[in-house]
This record gives C-alpha cells, sequence and structure tokens, in this order.
C-alpha cells in the first residue's frame, strides 16, 4: 500500500503556481519523498526527490514540513504541457517505488 | 536519443499465446525493472534485476519471465496470455540499487489479450 494521500485531483489555472499537497504522516527517519509525474501515454517521470531541507530544481520546487509528515510539490509557472498525474512517494525499506493513486492536475486555460 | 526504450510499443494477441516485451536502456545503468499499470491506473512493481540478477520479484504469477541477457537488456516474456494480462507495461531503469536513486521510464507497451 502507498503511503501517502494526495487529493484525486486539482485545477491551476495557465500561468500560475500549481501547489500539490502530499500527507506522509507515518515517513521513517531514513526514507526520502519522491515526485514522479505520468504525462497521458507516457511513462512516469522523476521531477524531484528530498529528505528534510526543501529542494528545488528546473522543474519543481519541493517543501517538506519540518515534522516531514507532509510536503508541496510547487510548480512555478505551470503550463498546459504540465497537465498528469503527480505521485508523491515515499521510499520503502526495501527500496520499492510504491505509487499510490495520485493527483490528476488540470492546467486551464 | 531514447534512454530507456521498449519494443513493440502495442501489442494485441489472443489468450493462450506467448509473447516477449523487450527493454533496453542506453544510461549506463545497473538496475532495471519492469511495472504493470492496470485498467485502474494503478502503477505496481513486477520485478528488478540489478547486475543481471533478480532481486524483486513481486508474486507475479510463473508465467512472466524476465531475463536480462546483460546490464542494458530486460526483456520479459509472457505464456499462456490471460485476458487479466492486458495493461500497460513499463519498463526502468536507475544508476544502482540504492535507497535515493531516481528511476528512469521507457514509454510502455500497451498490450491488449482477445
Amino acid at each position: 500500500d502507498a503511503k501517502t494521500t494526495q487529493p484525486p485531483s486539482m485545477d491551476c489555472a495557465e500561468g500560475r503556481a500549481a501547489n500539490l499537497p502530499c500527507n506522509h504522516s507515518t515517513i521513517s527517519g531514513n526514507e526520502y519523498v519522491y515526485w514522479y509525474r505520468q504525462i497521458h501515454s507516457q511513462g512516469p517521470q522523476y521531477i524531484i526527490h528530498g529528505l528534510k531541507n526543501n529542494e528545488t530544481n528546473e522543474m519543481a520546487s519541493l517543501i517538506i514540513t519540518e515534522d516531514r509528515k507532509s510536503s508541496t510539490l510547487i510548480l512555478p509557472h505551470a503550463t498546459l504541457r504540465d497537465t498528469a498525474v503527480y505521485y508523491c512517494i515515499v521510499r520503502s525499506r526495501d527500496d520499492k517505488i510504491i505509487f499510490g493513486k495520485g493527483t490528476r492536475l488540470h492546467i486551464l486555460p | 536519443d531514447t534512454a530507456v526504450s521498449q519494443t513493440p510499443k502495442y501489442l494485441v494477441t489472443q489468450m493462450g499465446n506467448d509473447k516477449s516485451i523487450k527493454c533496453e536502456q542506453n544510461l549506463g545503468h545497473d538496475t532495471m525493472y519492469w511495472y504493470k499499470q492496470d485498467s485502474k491506473k494503478f502503477l505496481k512493481i513486477m520485478f528488478s534485476y540489478n547486475n543481471k540478477e533478480l532481486i524483486i520479484n513481486e508474486t507475479v504469477p510463473n508465467r512472466f519471465s524476465p531475463k536480462s541477457p546483460d546490464k542494458a537488456h530486460l526483456n520479459l516474456h509472457i505464456n499462456s496470455l490471460e485476458l487479466g494480462d492486458s495493461a500497460v507495461y513499463f519498463c526502468a531503469s536507475s544508476q544502482v540499487w540504492t535507497h535515493q536513486e531516481t528511476q528512469y521510464f521507457g514509454p510502455g507497451t500497451r498490450l491488449l489479450v482477445l
């Protein structure tokens, strides 16, 4: 079972920041938070990951709360091409990636 | 310049047939994976190979047999195909078998069993 909880869907206006929340209240101290996304009919794509500190790369920013029980993925200027299902994943002890249902993000023109 | 490639992209076949899906990665990675995404869009790991050795087998029926001829290839052979095998199968790879390694996915093979 996935160790994360995400809203099933979200809308965001094009050009605005998309903030995708994720709860992972049972995360262990040595587990990372990963984000992947899956654009329709494509394979999942890695976005970003973090342990404790906030992270930023060319695609997104990841904000992890101090208690590590939740995180937020931020797409700073959403475009129509960001429409996808976004998966928040906590790596399990035996290192498998377990995908949950994800959040279906709709970018509205 | 595809990093993880799969063939075929689409596969339509009859129940009871045997088929293979091929996967190749040109990233120099040590670890490769097979995932299955069913009609409800749940994506689940099936197998993982590290340096040609099986390290994860997620209680997949033994009709599914992965084969890794070398580090860059992980093929999936399926015997006696059943209707429930219809799904999208994704291959992936990661540099090494460590906790924080990211995985790179192929485009998927859409299998339809009639």
